[in-house]
């Protein structure tokens, strides 16, 4: 089983759509969790934290299940620009802050 | 100027060859990670740095070497280059546990 799983998708969602994302996670001790958004052939570059309570910036709300070991990412009113992939990312086990990233949910928003 | 540089930044090799990349910042961070992406995987950790005293083997350091030249410099070596090393190589640093940044990465192609 993969430390962290996401649906690839390709989500296809037209403009002004709400779309949101899920990821579960295997290790109940990580503590720290994120998401990085990376366009194509481009560095991953961190889109936000999700901390316990939930956290919002603008349009992107993120959520954090851990009796379920699972985050979440919504997005409303969606943008061209915001074609990209997402990655769901926990640290590591230790306590040597490596991160664990997911392979990536793949967004397309059409016009 | 960019905070974290890779060069170089695409690569074709034979097999068999010696091959570094390099990976430079100006953040002043500490902590120092090489990654490699493959389609369908994510992003794999190879080694990390927490220091220029510290290397650490990440989960797929077999055939690769590091060194840490210096705070800001880290490179990552092929010893003998075999095609399953057709990557995408990205460099990353950090304070710990939080975001990290990532350089724009190296296409390596090993034929």
């Amino acid at each position: 089983r993969k430390e962290v799983e996401q649906d690839p998708g390709p989500f296809n969602v037209p403009e002004g759509a709400t779309v949101a994302f899920n990821c579960t996670y295997s290790n109940s001790a990580s503590q720290s969790f994120f998401w990085y958004r990376q366009d194509c052939r481009k560095e991953p570059k961190l889109l936000m934290s999700v901390y316990s309570s939930g956290n919002e910036d603008g349009r992107f709300t993120a959520q954090l299940n851990r009796a379920s070991q699972y985050i979440s990412l919504l997005i409303r009113d969606s943008k061209l620009s915001d074609s990209a992939t997402y990655l769901c990312v926990v640290n590591g086990e230790d306590s040597s802050y490596k991160l664990i990233f997911g392979s990536g949910t793949r967004l397309l928003v059409r016009p | 100027d960019a905070d974290v540089t890779q060069t170089p930044r695409n690569r074709i090799t034979k097999t068999g060859k010696r091959i570094m990349l390099e990976c430079s910042q100006t953040k002043g961070h500490d902590r120092m990670y090489w990654y490699r992406q493959d389609p369908g995987l994510g992003l794999r950790l190879i080694y990390y740095s927490f220091d220029v005293k510290d290397i650490n083997k990440g989960e797929i350091s077999d055939g690769y070497s590091v060194s840490r030249q210096a705070q800001a410099k880290f490179s990552l070596s092929l010893e003998s280059a075999i095609p399953n090393q057709t990557a995408l190589y990205f460099c990353a640093t950090g304070t710990g546990g939080e975001e990290q940044y990532f350089g724009p990465g190296t296409r390596l192609t090993v034929t």
